[in-house]
């Protein structure tokens, strides 16, 4: 699985839209982008995933550039919930039974 | 979104006590189910991939003996922490692939995490 980099940490402040971004320089043409979400304590939680496209649900937008090299994952108005340890996860998908590989992840912090 | 549960959420016990930690697929059939840890402050690390029917295949550094997992029915799997000691305590998720209705993908859902601690 490609290796994802993403910085250590983020603030947020309340009601504005949070920006996280992941490399995956080596991402191949064959996996995807996953965003995971893992606030204290709690088992991960699954936010949104992409191929290639842009993507967007009821919890965030996912933005990948169009070498695929990196991407970024908007939460457009954070609450104070939404603080949590955000993980950018690139894996092979559709059929293949592959664990996902956790790296660092960024603790996104949103500020009243 | 598809439902896992763990049980039990939370366990303290004395060191070399066996411990067994169940992970359900509440509304989904799961053939194949992962096991992480997660030490303080640290990412989750992949123990073990659990498929139903078959012996689970356990990551480089992790004891079979030690960590065994059961996944015996579609809807759950076991993991019993054999002869548990202090070093053993973290927080255990367990994880069911599902495939989704709408796309081809297969979607992992979560457990909330069992923590165990070893005194």
């Amino acid at each position: 699985d490609a290796k994802t980099t993403q910085p250590p940490s983020m603030d947020c402040a309340e009601g504005r839209a949070a920006n996280l971004p992941c490399n995956h320089s080596t991402i191949s043409g064959n996996e995807y982008v996953y965003w995971y979400r893992q606030i204290h304590s709690q088992g991960p939680q699954y936010i949104i995933h992409g191929l290639k496209n842009n993507e967007t649900n009821e919890m965030a937008s996912l933005i990948i550039t169009e070498d695929r090299k990196s991407s970024t994952l908007i939460l457009p108005h954070a609450t104070l919930r939404d603080t949590a340890v955000y993980y950018c996860i690139v894996a092979i998908s559709s059929g293949s039974a592959r664990q996902l590989t956790f790296g660092s992840g960024t603790q996104l912090t949103v500020l009243p | 979104g598809a439902v896992v549960s763990q049980h039990p959420s939370r366990v303290i016990c004395k060191s070399g006590t066996s411990v067994k930690i169940e992970c359900r697929s509440l509304d989904f059939q799961a053939t194949t189910m992962f096991w992480y840890r997660q030490f303080p402050k640290q990412s989750l690390m992949l123990m073990a991939t659990s498929n139903e029917g078959s012996k689970a295949t356990y990551e480089q550094g992790v004891e079979k003996d030690k960590f065994l997992i059961n996944h015996a029915s579609l809807t759950l799997s076991t993991l019993t922490v054999t002869s548990a000691h202090p070093e053993d305590s973290s927080f255990y998720i367990c994880s069911a692939l599902a495939t989704s209705g709408r796309s081809s993908y297969n979607e992992q859902f979560f457990g909330p995490g069992t923590r165990l601690t070893v005194l």
